[in-house]
């Protein structure tokens, strides 16, 4: 399947360090996006980077994508406590009916 | 703001007990998914619709139905439920057909089924 698998499945840190998540896909697409779930709740989107974009800016995060080797990386630099949280890439569905691809995703802890 | 809201936080339910889960988006948004979320096994599609009365299967659709009488509303039906249907349940929904669509979630609702 197109599913996104995302590098660590955990990762901890202490508040300030940069914390980096890694997304790997199979097939091409034509964006990805990342979302972010804090401990039971819903998802939020984070942001969305197409083909042709190398690398998108929001806030503290910095989002790469590197298409030849099908795979995505999240940056968030300078992390908060507030930053704890699951983190998701979503690739689309080759359908492109509106359908994402999530997967197990990334649990980062920031330590204060 | 884009909002979903979903008629639960919390539900609790018997065995073969007929559960419906409500959802509504207020955006005019044509498509909307059902996820199941399990430790371990990340969000799995159960159905989607992308327009009223239109419904297609997700990845794991057995065991559930969706009703989509209304364009802001999309239900998602356990006609019996079990155990391993214990789960936390998300809905969403995106304003178009296309996945260049961010999709807007719910709080979710967190089922057990004992």
């Amino acid at each position: 399947s197109q599913q996104g698998e995302e590098d660590p499945q955990a990762l901890s840190i202490q508040e300030g360090e940069n914390a980096t998540m890694n997304c790997s896909y199979k097939t091409s697409i034509n964006n990805l996006q990342w979302y972010r779930q804090n401990s039971g709740r819903g998802l939020v989107h984070l942001i969305l980077i197409r083909s042709n974009e190398r690398e998108k800016h929001s806030g503290r995060l910095r989002v790469t994508l590197d298409t030849s080797k099908k795979s995505s990386s999240l940056l968030i630099t300078a992390s908060r406590a507030a930053d704890t949280a699951s983190y998701f890439c979503a690739p689309p569905d080759p359908s492109n009916t509106g359908k994402l691809i999530f997967g197990q995703g990334t649990t980062l802890q920031v330590k204060p | 703001d884009v909002k979903v809201t979903q008629s639960s936080r919390y539900l609790v339910k018997r065995t073969g007990e007929k559960v419906f889960l409500e959802c509504v988006q207020d955006m005019d948004h044509e498509n909307m998914f059902w996820y199941r979320q399990d430790p371990g096994l990340g969000l799995r599609l159960i159905y989607f619709s992308y327009d009223v009365k239109m419904k297609e299967k997700g990845d794991i659709p057995e065991g559930y139905s969706v009703s989509r009488e209304k364009k802001e509303r999309f239900s998602l039906i356990l006609e019996s439920a079990s155990t391993n249907q214990t789960s936390m349940y998300l809905c969403a929904s995106s304003p178009r057909r296309l996945s260049s669509y961010e999709q807007y979630f719910g709080p979710g609702t967190r089922l057990t089924v004992t």
